[in-house]
Parts: structure tokens; C-alpha cells; sequence
């Protein structure tokens, strides 16, 4: 059964601080990585996905994919407030049809 | 777009009670996913429609629970017989159905189900 690790499983940081977010895969077969957000209230939603080994940089927010070591980390520089969330990873995995595996989440407080 | 819509947002069941779950996926959106999400679970997989056929229902409860998706504007998870272990926030999400894993979801605000 398709696995993905998510650390730590909580994270405090002060605003304007930096924030990293771990995920491990535990299938080779995967496609895609993604970080999903999810505010209370809310539903999750998406905020980048990433294929390429490297970093993908949007705004505030960086991944960084190893594809060897099958793990994606997310950095948030310059928290904020706002930023304070239930951060999941997933990934999809080639089974035949492909499922898409989400982590148990990093729950993220930004201290003002 | 007002994304996907899902009612009623809150629902209160009694024990042994029927409970039918609503979503409207984002017009264009050919795929449909379901997961219940739980505090001690987390965010779980139940089911998935692509063009209103089923593809994937691995992670649906074998009694009880049922998913349809009769037209490509709504899709329904249905609890027969609700037992207080169902309480959850019921999650639907839908996708362009890219192919290839490489479909990003838009999920909508969740359902809570409280099951009394």
C-alpha cells in the first residue's frame, strides 16, 4: 500500500521566519508531487505541484524534489499569520489507474 | 467559477439514520473524487469517478456506503444505517482529468456529518 510520510507532524515558526515541511514517498512509481493547504473551516486547497528534480519557486512558497531519495521538502520563507494551516503532501502513483495519496499533514503556526 | 459545491455543509444524523451527501464538481471538470477526513485518520480516499463512471472505489467502507454520480453536474455519497465512527468531514474534489497523475484537485468546503 502506497505510503507518503509527512514531518513534522506540527511546526511553530515566528512571523517572518522560515517554515520547512518534509515528504517522503514510499513508491518509485510516482508521477507528481503536490503541497495542499487546508485552513480550518475550508476545504484543502492546492498551492504547487512538482515532477523535476530541483526547486519550483512560487512567491514565498519553494519545493524542492529529489526524485532518489523519493522526498519533496516545502520551505515558506517570510511566514505569516495567515500562513498558519494544515499543509498536506501528495502523490500520485502509476497503479494501472493512477491513485492519488495524501500524508497525514503538518500542522503550521505562525506566531505574531 | 464559485468551485466545488458541496451541501448540506453541516449535517446531524441519529444512529441508524440515512445520510445523502451532495457535490457539484467545477463545470468542465470530468473527474470526482470523495474522502472523509477525521482527526485520527486524516485525510482518507474513497472513492473516484471519471466522466461519471466509477474508476476506484478501494477505500469505500464495504457496507453502508455508496457513491453515484448520475450526470456530470452532481455527484452523491450515500450512508445507509449511520453509526457514530462516521462522524467526519466528507470531502469532494474535482479535476480536469489530465491523464498521466498529473491532475491537480480543487476540493470544496466539506461536509461535516455528526452522527448522534
Amino acid at each position: 500500500q502506497q505510503k507518503v510520510q509527512q514531518s513534522p507532524e506540527s511546526l511553530s515558526v515566528p512571523e517572518g521566519g522560515m517554515a520547512s515541511l518534509n515528504c517522503t514517498s514510499s513508491d518509485r512509481n510516482f508521477q507528481y508531487f503536490w503541497w495542499y493547504r487546508q485552513h480550518s473551516g475550508e476545504g484543502p486547497k492546492a498551492l504547487m505541484s512538482i515532477f523535476s528534480d530541483g526547486d519550483k519557486k512560487e512567491g514565498r512558497f519553494t519545493a524542492h524534489l529529489n526524485k532518489a531519495s523519493l522526498h519533496v521538502s516545502l520551505h515558506i520563507r517570510d511566514s505569516q499569520p495567515s500562513d498558519s494551516a494544515l499543509y498536506f503532501c501528495a502523490v500520485s502513483v502509476n497503479t494501472g489507474n493512477y491513485k492519488y495519496v495524501f500524508g497525514a499533514g503538518t500542522r503550521l503556526k505562525v506566531i505574531a | 467559477n464559485a468551485g466545488v459545491i458541496q451541501t448540506p455543509r453541516h449535517k446531524v444524523t441519529g444512529k441508524g439514520q440515512e445520510a445523502t451527501l451532495w457535490c457539484e464538481p467545477i463545470s468542465g471538470h470530468s473527474a470526482v473524487f470523495w474522502y472523509r477526513q477525521t482527526i485520527v485518520q486524516g485525510l482518507e480516499f474513497l472513492t473516484y469517478f471519471r466522466n461519471q463512471a466509477p474508476i476506484d472505489d478501494s477505500g469505500m467502507p464495504k457496507e453502508r456506503f455508496s457513491a453515484q454520480m448520475p450526470n456530470q453536474s452532481h455527484s452523491t455519497l450515500k450512508i445507509q444505517s449511520t453509526q457514530p465512527q462516521d462522524s467526519a468531514v466528507y470531502l469532494c474534489a474535482s479535476s480536469l482529468d489530465l491523464g498521466l497523475g498529473r491532475d491537480t484537485q480543487y476540493f470544496g468546503p466539506g461536509t461535516r456529518l455528526l452522527v448522534l
